[in-house]
């Protein structure tokens, strides 16, 4: 069974980068039968697309993050991470890593998330 | 882009059958049969139970099911239960990104 746990700081300072990793086990993140990506949900809010990357490293983000994100692999470890360059207050937000089967615009699997404040 | 249209709440008696709608353009929802509806009960990660419009995952309750017409998504629970009470989202593909509704929260009266 596929799982995912979310990991990184929870506090990020303004201006910063924000960097999170997902450890992903029950199947590789070389396999081609799922995309890996992030969804973030603001306090009390909706939730947010930030971007999927596929297992060879295709990468598709929401346009209105892309100046700023980055996502990437780790095979070695089974992990896949985000980064999100120059936060801000906005960037506070719970933070998912999931798995999407086959096509990147289902998400199968998600994490339990994790919560990140940006503060000064 | 702009999120796609829910509304922010809903609401049903044990028993009845709810409707919610999710409203695109023909840019995203009117365009492709590729959106899907998310169920996220209180403090929990969100949950597949809608992809590809009318298809459930394996250990959905067939309570729930799902249909398009041109621009507009509807999931509709039937045989409200209690533990249906949770907020709901939709989302579907854009060309080459994916895009989320507001999320409606569905309370069972």
């Amino acid at each position: 069974q596929l799982q995912l746990q979310e990991s990184g700081p929870g506090l990020v300072k303004t201006s910063e980068t924000l960097s999170l990793t997902c450890t992903v086990s029950g199947d590789s993140i070389s396999s081609s039968t799922y995309y890996w990506g992030w969804i973030r949900q603001p306090p009390g809010k909706g939730l947010e697309w930030i971007g999927s990357i596929s297992y060879s490293w295709a990468t598709y983000y929401n346009p209105s993050l892309k100046s700023r994100v980055t996502m990437s692999l780790d095979t070695s470890k089974n992990q896949f991470s985000l980064r999100l360059t120059s936060v801000t207050a906005t960037d506070t937000a719970v933070y998912y890593c999931v798995a999407s089967k086959y096509y990147y615009y289902h998400m199968n699997v998600w994490g339990q998330g994790t919560t990140v404040t940006v503060s000064s | 882009q702009s999120a796609l249209t829910q509304p922010p709440s809903a609401s049903g008696s044990p028993g009845q059958s709810v409707t919610i709608s999710c409203t695109g353009t023909s840019s995203d929802v009117g365009n492709y049969d590729y959106v899907s509806w998310y169920q996220q009960l209180p403090g929990q990660a969100p949950k597949l139970i809608i992809y590809e419009v009318t298809k459930r995952p394996s250990g959905v309750s067939d309570r729930f099911s799902a249909s398009k017409s041109g621009n507009t998504a509807s999931l509709t629970v039937s045989g409200l239960q209690a533990e249906d009470e949770a907020d709901y989202y939709c989302n579907s593909f854009a060309g080459s990104y994916v895009i989320f509704g507001g999320g409606t929260k569905l309370t069972v009266l």
